[in-house]
């Protein structure tokens, strides 16, 4: 079935420090790649997205480009600060008649000042 | 344009009891998805509704929980019978209706933190 993993956390990296979380996925069809991400407590939101190949989804200085070839969607970002820390979801998007979302299992990430 | 909106924020039964878990759509949002998430892991899908239809609910459990999305009022994720096991919290989602690029994007609600004692 259609599925998504990523990198495992925590990832603990000092302020403007370079980021990347690896996102790999497995789908039928030709899915709607997106990134979440979910402060505490709260619920998620959409960082970027990506729709077809090739594609670079990009917001707040993260950006993630789809790469059909390697069934990837890494997020990365050149320069992390204290206010990026928070859980990061990698998702993909499939039409089941109406689109269902499958969420990775989440990156927990600190950045320390 | 208020957001999803769901209720309560925090919810504590004791096993045996029922939990009723309420969601609001944002305005306009035909398509709701609620999903759960334990700590310290991700968010499993449950179910996905539209307006009075259930659209997939391959992530339910086969007892105790059930969905619905009347044609009016908000949605409701039901559980019989809590168990400890149940604590959990449950995060609803709507999308606007259609099919085309940009309706696959999902709006959160902030969550119902369920806890049985």
């Amino acid at each position: 079935g259609d599925s998504v993993t990523q990198m495992e956390g925590p990832v603990t990296l000092s302020e403007e420090a370079f980021l990347t979380i690896n996102c790999t996925y497995t789908a039928t069809g030709y899915p709607s790649l997106f990134w979440y991400v979910q402060y505490p407590g709260e619920g998620l939101q959409l960082l970027l997205k990506a729709t077809k190949a090739d594609d670079k989804g990009s917001n707040k200085g993260f950006e993630a480009t789809y790469r059909k070839e390697t069934t990837s969607f890494h997020l990365e970002k050149g320069s992390v600060q204290v206010s990026d820390s928070a859980v990061y979801f990698c998702a993909l998007s499939v039409n089941t008649g109406g689109f269902k979302t499958i969420f990775g299992a989440g990156t927990r990430l600190f950045v320390k000042a | 344009n208020a957001g999803v909106m769901q209720n309560p924020r925090h919810l504590v039964r004791r096993r045996g009891q029922e939990a009723r878990l309420r969601c609001s759509p944002m305005k306009g949002h035909s398509h709701v998805y609620w999903y759960r998430q334990l700590p310290e892991e991700g968010l499993k899908f449950m179910v996905y509704l539209q307006k009075e239809n259930i659209i997939d609910e391959s992530g339910m459990p086969k007892e105790r929980f059930s969905a619905e999305f009347p044609k009016e009022g908000p949605s409701i994720l039901r559980i019989q019978q809590v168990v400890r096991g149940d604590s959990a919290a449950y995060f609803c989602a709507s999308s606007p209706p259609g099919q085309g690029a940009g309706s696959e994007k999902l709006f959160f609600g902030s969550g119902t933190q369920l806890s049985v004692l």
